[in-house]
């Protein structure tokens, strides 16, 4: 398995409060990635980085905030919960460049968030 | 914009039966294709990919797929199927020149096998 951790696996907050889910690595992988996963959706993408404090939107990206200051850390911020936030937010890494595996990519154990 | 359509929402099978999931994706250039599987309360796990050649590709647990390009399609097949591949299945694609690797999901498709 890749080396992806993410913190806390599982959270339960109020609507209007700030919440910040983790994601680390021990890839030293440049590319990092957030998704959520939703019944009916399947996983959409919400930000991704492609380096240390280089990050872009992805499809549902209102409501979010993303940070990387190192490139082990990529840190998913929702800066006013709302219920319809309420998912399982996983993080991915892309394959190393140069090798076969540059074009998949790898999820962590996932963090399962509810706003009440 | 790519797109991914899975045609199944959910499917039930018996032990040993066959099984086949579809998968339809709109870009009109090169793509990297993928499926993964969720297995319940885990993280999606790479099933297969095609990224070039043989359009016949074979993965783990004895699944298969075949891109046919004419079609836009990449349907996981398994001769036959056991209780352990109760999982979700999701279908996946990006570009091979896209810099960003940027992957595009399909909805999924909830597979549950009966003993």
């Amino acid at each position: 398995d890749a080396g992806i951790t993410q913190s806390p696996r599982h959270k339960v907050t109020e609507t209007g409060t700030p919440v910040t889910l983790r994601c680390h690595q021990t890839e030293n992988h440049r590319y990092m990635y957030w998704y959520r996963q939703d019944p009916g959706h399947g996983l959409r993408l919400i930000h991704y980085s492609y380096g240390v404090k280089d990050t872009d939107k992805g499809e549902v990206s209102d409501g979010y905030s993303v940070s990387r200051s190192k490139t082990e850390d990529f840190l998913l911020t929702l800066e006013s919960a709302t219920s319809s936030q309420t998912s399982v937010y996983f993080c991915a890494i892309r394959g190393a460049p140069g090798q076969p595996s540059y074009n998949e990519q790898f999820f962590g154990p996932g963090t399962r968030l509810t706003v009440l | 914009a790519q797109s991914v359509s899975q045609h199944n929402h959910h499917v039930i099978l018996s032990e040993a039966a066959s099984l086949e999931l579809g998968c339809n994706y709109s870009y009109g250039g090169t793509v990297n294709l993928f499926w993964y599987v969720q297995y319940p309360g885990q993280h999606l796990q790479l099933l297969l990919k095609y990224f070039s050649g043989d359009p016949l590709v074979k993965g783990i647990k004895g699944f298969e797929a075949e891109f046919i390009k004419s079609k836009f399609s990449f349907n996981l097949r398994k001769p036959s199927v056991q209780w352990s591949d109760t999982a979700e299945y999701f279908c996946a694609v990006n570009s091979p020149g896209g810099s960003q690797g940027n992957l595009i999901f399909g909805k999924g498709t909830k597979l549950s096998v009966k003993p």
